[in-house]
């Protein structure tokens, strides 16, 4: 089955801790993204790519890093400079032009400890 | 920027009834927009989009969209709302980038909860 895998589905950060969440696409999109949602905020864009070995800032970049080393892999690392990082993280991929949507993955909750 | 606003946190509505979660939409030149739905701990779905042409769009699990230029809203619609509809509901307009990179901006959210 084509999709976008998100892993892990659950992940708890220590203080002071850089964590990776993972996000796999078998669809041969080009673009993906990374998202993050909390109550009453939607979503927000944090990181978008739409090529391999390029990527882009979006709105709240500040605290996270990621790299597209492969087409099907945009992994997103929080960094401890990310103040609040506790959230649920979405990664999403689509053709490149947005006449067809996203496919977003199952989601990642991050907790802080 | 584009943007989209969804002026309802929650809608309530008892099953059986007809649903309207509101959307309205600021954007430069022919908008493109979108509805997303998300359940508990899910990824968001895609449920319908308006490119061009009809002004109703049919969208998937018997939900449409109603684009309405003169109002600058995109009202997501359902004829007999279901108990399984409960969930969040996004609505999206596509934007560019100063690159020329098309990316979606979402609204806040709406979460719908029908009643038996």
């Amino acid at each position: 089955d084509g999709g976008i895998t998100q892993s892990p589905k659950y992940l708890f950060r220590k203080e002071g801790q850089n964590v990776t969440l993972s996000c796999e696409q078998n669809l041969n999109h080009d673009a993906m993204y990374w998202y993050r949602q909390d109550p009453g905020q939607g979503l927000r864009l944090i990181y978008y790519s739409q090529i391999v070995n390029d990527f882009q800032k979006g709105d709240i970049a500040e605290g996270y890093s990621v790299s597209r080393e492969k087409k099907e892999s945009f992994p997103l690392t929080v960094t401890s400079a990310q103040k609040n990082p506790t959230a649920f993280y979405l990664c999403a991929s689509s053709i490149l032009g947005t006449n067809y949507g996203y496919t977003f993955g199952s989601g990642t909750r991050l907790t802080v400890v | 920027a584009q943007s989209v606003a969804q002026p309802e946190d929650q809608v309530n509505v008892a099953e059986g009834n007809p649903l309207t979660v509101k959307c309205t939409y600021s954007v430069s030149g022919n908008p493109y927009l979108f509805w997303y739905v998300q359940y508990p701990n899910r990824g968001l779905q895609f449920l319908l989009k308006y490119i061009t042409g009809d002004n109703l769009v049919k969208g998937s699990y018997g939900f449409e969209a109603e684009f309405n230029k003169s109002q600058t809203s995109f009202h997501l619609k359902k004829p007999s709302a279901l108990v399984s509809d409960s969930a969040l509901y996004f609505c999206a307009v596509r934007d560019i980038t100063n690159t020329g990179f098309q990316k979606l901006v979402f609204g806040t959210g709406t979460r719908l909860l029908v009643s038996p």
